[in-house]
């Protein structure tokens, strides 16, 4: 059964705009929340991770928000381009087992 | 440096036989763990090792199974195999205690028919 409730499942954004995908997670001992990319036919790959202590982490144009009292956090990608057009998956984890979300397809039309 | 590998990348097999995939890590990294990708379940976590013994295993049944050789290199079986089994198996490799080295391989499509 999934523990990391992800929305939404679908996004379609501008290009320029802002993507904004939320993962809500009920495992309060997890202590790492990485985002991952992924492409058609490839590997998922780590875009941006953050621990609870923080809560708010920046790289480029991706940020995670991290709500730790409502047991949230976000990925907010700033000036959306077409070659961000990926799934993107939440997850958290303790060591290096990772329990996933279910996934947001984002498009980015041109 | 080169990257995860997986072999093979593709592979059909028939009810009741049995598979087995491997992973080569990227170099330095003792850490080896797969997931199971199907589009009905997601991304489930399979299993971990780290220097050849399973450090943790997520719910999956016997059926599943793996090893880790002394080369940190990785196997995963699985024994009589179902349609249900037929996935994305993803292996990823990552330096002891630092989980932002994780990087996981592009994957074995597994068809069982």
């Amino acid at each position: 059964q999934q523990q990391v409730k992800q929305s939404p499942q679908s996004l379609i954004v501008q290009k320029g705009g802002i993507s904004i995908i939320n993962c809500a997670y009920e495992n309060t001992a997890f202590d790492y929340f990485p985002w991952y990319q992924q492409f058609p036919g490839k590997g998922p790959a780590l875009l941006i991770a953050i621990r609870p202590d923080v809560s708010e982490k920046k790289e480029g144009r991706f940020t995670i928000s991290f709500n730790k009292s409502a047991k949230q956090f976000s990925l907010h990608i700033m000036d959306s381009q077409p070659g961000d057009s990926a799934t993107y998956f939440c997850a958290e984890g303790a060591g290096n087992m990772l329990t996933f979300g279910g996934g947001t397809r984002l498009m980015v039309k041109p | 440096k080169a990257g995860v590998t997986q072999t093979p990348r593709y592979l059909i097999k028939t009810r009741g036989q049995q598979v087995t995939l491997s992973c080569s890590p990227i170099s330095g990294h003792r850490s080896v763990s797969w997931y199971q990708q199907t589009p009905g379940q997601g991304l489930q976590f399979l299993f971990e090792y780290f220097s050849e013994t399973q450090r943790n295993k997520g719910n999956f049944p016997g059926r599943f199974s793996g090893r880790q050789f002394s080369n940190s290199r990785s196997e995963m079986n699985v024994s009589t195999l179902e349609l249900g089994d037929s996935a994305l198996y993803l292996c990823a490799s990552s330096l002891a205690g630092q989980q932002e080295t994780q990087y996981f391989g592009p994957g074995t499509r597994l068809l069982v028919l």
